[in-house]
């Protein structure tokens, strides 16, 4: 199987600017999260979605927005750049398993540069 | 929220010298599981750990969960040069993880 696939690998944009970044999942996982990670604050977790629906939420504000496709394909947004969102965005499926923690298979992350 | 603390924050060793990384919760932890960055690379799952006092090893490898399920560890006995990365410990569950702050390993000749 594929694994996890992200576009665009490498992104930069300026302060103010918005961003979409792309991450299709492990044919047959329905489940997809999204992390960010940067030196200062570690992998920290934004969002996941499973069929559609955005099941878990961390805590960045409403800035950072999401969603699935009916392929399972999810795409993530960031409005109104601040340089402090440079930093490499995980995407990460998962098969979800009734009763189950389930191991999280990550893409190779889209590296943001805000300037 | 849940936090998990790692150390040591960095670790440089000889090759051929053991390895331990720890992680540390003031709660019970659900799960713990292991993941290994490489330099340049994304997180790569290793393990998964739920019951109290569980120990799992992978080849040089050893994987335990505290009794009170609110610490871990992972041991790498006589390192490798392809040992080298950040390893983390993770814990949640929905697919929502809250991550350690990881323990940096170089491995040199």
């Amino acid at each position: 199987k594929a694994g996890v696939t992200q576009t665009p690998r490498y992104l930069i944009k300026t302060r103010g600017q918005q961003v979409t970044l792309s991450c299709s999942p492990i044919s047959g996982h329905r489940s997809v999260s999204w992390y960010q990670q940067t030196p200062g604050q570690g992998l920290q977790f934004l969002f996941e979605y499973f069929s559609e629906t955005q099941r878990n939420k961390g805590n960045f504000p409403g800035r950072f927005s999401g969603r699935q496709f009916s392929n399972s394909r999810s795409e993530m947004n960031v409005s109104t750049l601040e340089l402090g969102d440079s930093a490499l965005y995980l995407c990460a499926s998962s098969p979800t398993l009734a009763g189950a923690y389930n191991e999280q298979f990550f893409g190779p992350g889209t590296r943001l540069t805000v300037l | 929220g849940q936090q998990v603390m790692q150390i040591p924050q960095y670790q440089h060793v000889q090759e051929g010298e053991d390895f331990t990384t720890y992680c540390n919760s003031s709660t019970t932890l659900s799960n713990i599981q292991w993941y290994k960055q490489r330099p340049g690379g994304h997180p790569v799952f290793l393990i998964q750990l739920v019951k109290s006092g569980e120990v799992k090893k992978q080849k040089r490898l050893t994987f335990q969960f505290g009794e009170a399920k609110k610490n871990s560890s992972l041991h790498i006995t006589a390192t490798q040069t392809t040992d080298v990365g950040t390893y983390f410990c993770a814990t949640g569950g929905g697919n929502k993880l809250t991550f350690g702050t990881g323990t940096q390993l170089k491995v040199e000749l």
